[in-house]
């Protein structure tokens, strides 16, 4: 059975800084990854998709890269700011991007 | 624009007293998926939807519905509606092998 699991399950950092966010799962036979920012009270939006075949997407300081082999995807934020904050959660696409498993989640401070 | 559309936002009822929360998307996706959201248990899929006339249970679907009778609509129906179902509700929609798309979310109460 598929499991998803995010780590650290929260993250403070100064504004400015580089990081990077965890996503690993336990079953290489994926169709895809994505990964969703969520500000508090409200709903998803996607932020990347990675296809099985692919391994990195990026959009404009975000970048996210995909290891199959290795059960293991990350998140890159690039010159983090304020508004940045959210919690950010991974989730895998099973036989096709219909059903996803999702992870906790990381939620992410940066402090100004 | 692109967009799922949930309503209401908000919902306050009481237990057992039947109600619907509407979900409608605008980009043609085939797959249209229910989920609820509850603070230490993350995403839990309740009901999607492949296609029109096409429904399965997800993860957790017991005391709900879904009916998909045209291709944008996939309401949430929770005939006796109790405390247990006091959630944040959100729906999505996809097509295949791409991104999906969600809802503003219905935050709903049952007292």
């Amino acid at each position: 059975k598929q499991e998803v699991t995010q780590i650290p399950a929260a993250l403070s950092v100064p504004e400015g800084e580089n990081l990077v966010l965890n996503c690993s799962f336990t079953d290489s036979a994926i169709y895809n990854l994505q990964w969703f920012r969520q500000d508090p009270g409200k709903g998803l939006t996607s932020l990347l998709l990675i296809q099985s075949s692919q391994r990195e997407q990026t959009s404009g300081r975000l970048n996210a890269s995909l290891d199959k082999s290795s059960g293991r995807s990350t998140l890159y934020i690039a010159a983090s700011q304020p508004g940045d904050s959210a919690t950010y959660l991974c989730a895998v696409g099973r036989d096709s991007n219909y059903q996803l498993i999702w992870g906790a989640g990381t939620k992410l401070i940066i402090k100004p | 624009e692109a967009q799922v559309t949930q309503n209401p936002r908000y919902l306050i009822t009481v237990t057992g007293k039947k109600l619907t929360v509407t979900c409608s998307q605008n980009m043609n996706h085939e797959y249209m998926s229910w989920y609820r959201q509850d603070p230490g248990l993350g995403l839990r899929q309740i009901y999607y939807s492949m296609n029109v006339e096409v429904t399965d249970k997800g993860d957790v679907p017991e005391g709900y519905k879904v009916s998909r009778k045209e291709k944008r609509n996939f309401p949430l129906i929770l005939e006796s509606p109790s405390p247990n179902q006091t959630s944040l509700y959100f729906c999505a929609s996809s097509t295949r092998g791409y991104e999906q798309f969600f809802g503003p979310g219905t935050r709903l109460t049952v007292l």
